[in-house]
Parts: structure tokens; sequence; C-alpha cells
């Protein structure tokens, strides 16, 4: 059975614009959370969702943004990059909310 | 607040001997708690989780972990590592439907 699937693996973006980032759930999986993982913070969760709706949130700035889709794929948008953006994006599925254990993907590298 | 702390940001150890991993948690409300295990540019990997039931929890790769409720810890420990276990290891707590990590814990197998 397939992992969970983030694209692109590597991303490098200048200040200022804007990037989309990709999440495949493992099949089955109606969960999709996303965190953020930089040296000095730490993993920090972003938002999480189900069902094509935003469950949770956590203290990012409106530049971040998510979505969910009827197929349970999702994605993460950030607008108007800044340079501390850059950070390991991790996107995580699950087959409910709560209580399950979350399989992740391997990642996404963003460098502003 | 929910928070959790692994107050061990380094720890060596050498191949075959034991090791724990700390981990304690603050909550007011019931929590889930997880380790995960992040290999050098790799996502997580869930080792165990407690949900309920049983205090002592078994993983893979021979790790388990006891949830202590009184003290409001999740040690997690291996009676023997391997080269292999080298890696970054996080306690993560769920509550409040929102998942919240430690800072990590790089264990160094020495051969």
């Amino acid at each position: 059975k397939a992992g969970v699937t983030q694209t692109p693996r590597y991303l490098i973006k200048t200040r200022g614009q804007q990037v989309t980032l990709s999440c495949s759930p493992i099949s089955g999986h109606r969960s999709v959370s996303w965190y953020q993982q930089t040296p000095g913070q730490g993993l920090q969760f972003l938002f999480e969702y189900f069902s094509e709706t935003q469950r949770n949130k956590g203290n990012f700035p409106g530049r971040f943004s998510g979505r969910q889709f009827s197929n349970s794929r999702s994605e993460m948008n950030v607008s108007t990059l800044e340079l501390g953006d850059s950070a390991l994006y991790l996107c995580a599925s699950s087959l409910e909310l709560d209580k399950y254990g979350y399989t992740f993907g391997s990642g996404t590298r963003l460098t502003v | 607040a929910q928070s959790v702390t692994q107050l061990d940001s380094q720890v060596p150890v050498f191949e075959e001997a034991p090791v724990e991993l700390r981990c304690n948690y603050s909550s007011s409300v019931s929590v889930y708690l997880f380790w995960y295990v992040q290999y050098p540019n790799q996502g997580l990997q869930l080792l165990l989780k407690y949900l309920s039931g049983s205090t002592l929890v078994k993983g893979i790769n021979g790790f388990e972990a006891e949830f202590n409720k009184s003290q409001t810890s999740f040690h997690l420990r291996k009676p023997s590592v391997h080269i292999s276990d080298t890696a970054e290891y996080f306690c993560a707590v769920r509550a409040r439907n929102k998942f919240y990590f430690g800072s990590g814990t790089k264990l160094n197998v020495k051969p």
C-alpha cells in the first residue's frame, strides 16, 4: 500500500513569491494534517483537514492556507514568501481525526 | 495549555547498550501519546502510541514506552540499541484535536 506522497521534494523560491505544496494521503485515509519543521522552532502544527473541511488550525499567519479535495488529497499554499518560511513541510494522514497514529510523508524542503 | 518536553537534546550510547529517551508533558485534558522517529531527510515514522489500557506499550524495532500518569511522563526505552537506531526521536501528544511535538532527541549510537 502506497504511503503518503508529497510533491515536490524540493523547492527554491524567491521572497515575495507564492508556493503550493501537494500531499496525497494513504488510500482510505480521510484526515490530512500539515506541519512545519525548522531547526529553531521544531515541529509546529499548521492545520488539519477532514472530509474537505479544516478542523484545526495552528498559530500561523493567514499567508498559510490549505484545502482538501474530495479524494482526500490536500494542498498547502504559502503566499508572499518570507525568508523565515524556509523549512521542511510535512504532511501526515490518518484514517480518522484524533487518536489514530498519523503516517507522515517525506516532506517538501522549501528554501526561500 | 499543552506542552511536551524532551529534556535531552542528544543522547550518545554504545551499540548493544540500553537507552531511555525521556518525555514529559503537561496537559489539563486527556491525551494520546506517541513516539516518532525521523531519519535524515525523511518524514516521521510512528514507533508506538498510547491510547488507553496497559501503560506499557510495545512498538516497532524493539522499542517500548511506559505511560506514567502521575508523573506525566512517557519515556521511550530499548534494551539493546543498534547502529541503525541512530536518528532523531520525537515525543508527541494529541490533545484537543491538535498534535504537540517535543523538540526531539538525537540518538547517536556508537560502535
